[in-house]
């Protein structure tokens, strides 16, 4: 069964800083994979999706993510945090037509 | 074009009852899944319903059940509820195909089992 891996349940980075989440897939077919953004009070929004095309995936806010096949990683990353952009975010990857989430990182903007 | 509706949003009911969450599809789209996100969880996978027959389903037990009805629209039933049913439900739409498209999410029923 596919599966991912989310490192650090929580991160937190000051406004303007690298944002970096991390994301590891278990797979062993090139798989279709996705991060969605959680807002609080909210459903689950999609940010970019990887269908085996371009491996840098480019998604709405600013935020892109690279495919690496030969780490089995999908980080998500922002070159400049926003205050904005505190949320809960899930990596997940397909399987037969449904959608695997991993557990998730809290992302905390710093003043 | 309308998004996806849940309801309610928020019940509490007691071990041993039973409740139905209700949802609504995005326009246009054919395919339902209902995830459980515990707190500090990801979500979870239910079931899916394509044109009103179960297409998959996760480790949940026979007491989780849904429908989908021909306007789109879905049910999930919970029998006999246990304390750890405490969770927050999310309905999910989309069309047919959902492994290389994307899903679209209510705001969720959040379940509060005493």
């Amino acid at each position: 069964a596919q599966s991912v891996t989310q490192l650090g349940s929580h991160v937190s980075v000051s406004e303007g800083a690298l944002v970096l989440l991390r994301c590891n897939y278990s797979s062993s077919v090139p798989p279709y994979l996705f991060w969605y953004v959680q807002y609080p009070n909210q459903g689950l929004q999609l940010l970019l999706k990887y269908t085996s095309a371009a491996t840098l995936v480019k998604g709405i806010n600013g935020f892109e993510a690279e495919f690496k096949k030969s780490e089995t990683s999908f980080h998500l990353t922002k070159p400049s945090a926003h205050m904005s952009d505190a949320a809960e975010y899930f990596c997940a990857v397909s399987e037969h037509d449904k959608i695997i989430f991993g557990k998730g990182t809290r992302l905390h903007i710093l003043p | 074009e309308t998004g996806v509706t849940q309801s309610p949003t928020h019940l509490i009911k007691t071990r041993g009852q039973q409740v139905t969450l209700r949802c609504s599809s995005q326009s246009g789209h054919n395919t339902v899944s209902w995830y459980q996100q515990a707190l500090g969880q990801g979500p979870q996978f239910i079931f899916q319903y394509y044109r009103e027959e179960e297409n998959g389903r996760g480790n949940f037990p026979p007491r989780f059940s849904g429908l989908q009805f021909p306007n789109y629209s879905s049910e999930l039933n919970v029998n006999a509820l246990e304390l750890d049913d405490s969770a927050l439900y999310l309905c999910a739409s989309s069309l047919v195909g959902v492994r290389t498209g994307e899903l679209f999410f209510g705001e969720g029923s959040r379940l509060t089992v005493l």
